[in-house]
């Protein structure tokens, strides 16, 4: 089993649609929760950025981490075209432990 | 957020050559830098890490002399790719992290021909 899961996609949505993207994870110690976009041939964004357990708002943008259940998600509102990127969860525990990432989803939001 | 340069952004090669990739924080003193490998669609993998004036730890499966890491300063993080053969074709990023987050460079697409 790997640490992070996250389904690949491809995802394909209207314009004006609620994405929600998710990712599993099996550590318990993990603590910093990431989600980046990844646009082609660009390196990673970061996008949000939750410690532990609740509830993160930037515009569009929700995160939510849920450790009980070892689940975080990114909700997206009203996708636009320009949100047509691939998404990566990634988490580590505390200190400066590694980064782990998850597969990615590719989303295409559609006009 | 901390902002990454990494450069060149692309660079093709030829087969025996060696390539340098710089890695730079520009507002972030990074003891430790965080380079990785990515092959088209599919997610990043933790090539090494870079550790400030000691030698980067690398991943295992990860070869060393193949793969030179440097860190001589606090915002300088440079990886050798050392006699280039088309199977390490790949996009390589670079990253620094604080406290909490993580940062990624723009990445340097290799070509080697």
């Amino acid at each position: 089993q790997k640490e992070v899961e996250q389904d690949p996609g491809p995802l394909s949505v209207p314009e004006g649609a609620i994405v929600s993207l998710n990712c599993t994870y099996s550590n318990s110690a993990f603590q910093y929760f990431m989600w980046y976009r990844q646009y082609s041939r660009k390196g990673p964004e970061l996008l949000m950025y939750t410690y532990s357990s609740g509830n993160k708002e930037d515009g569009r943008f929700t995160a939510q981490v849920d450790k009980s259940s070892k689940y975080i998600s990114l909700f997206i509102r009203d996708s636009q075209p320009s949100d047509s990127a691939t998404y990566l969860c990634a988490m580590r525990a505390g200190g400066y432990n590694k980064l782990i990432f998850g597969a990615g989803t590719r989303l295409a939001v559609h006009p | 957020g901390a902002v990454v340069s990494q450069h060149p952004s692309r660079v093709i090669c030829k087969s025996g050559t060696s390539v340098k990739i710089e890695c730079r924080s520009l507002d972030f003193q990074a003891t430790t830098m965080f380079w990785y490998r990515q092959f088209p669609k599919k997610s990043l993998m933790l090539m090494a890490t870079s550790n400030e004036g000691s030698k980067a730890t690398y991943e295992q499966g990860v070869e060393k002399d193949k793969f030179l890491i440097n860190h001589a300063s606090l915002t300088l993080s440079t990886l050798t790719v050392t006699s280039a053969h088309p199977e390490d074709s790949s996009f390589y990023i670079c990253s620094v992290q604080s406290d909490t987050e993580a940062f990624f460079g723009q990445g340097t697409r290799l070509t080697v021909v």
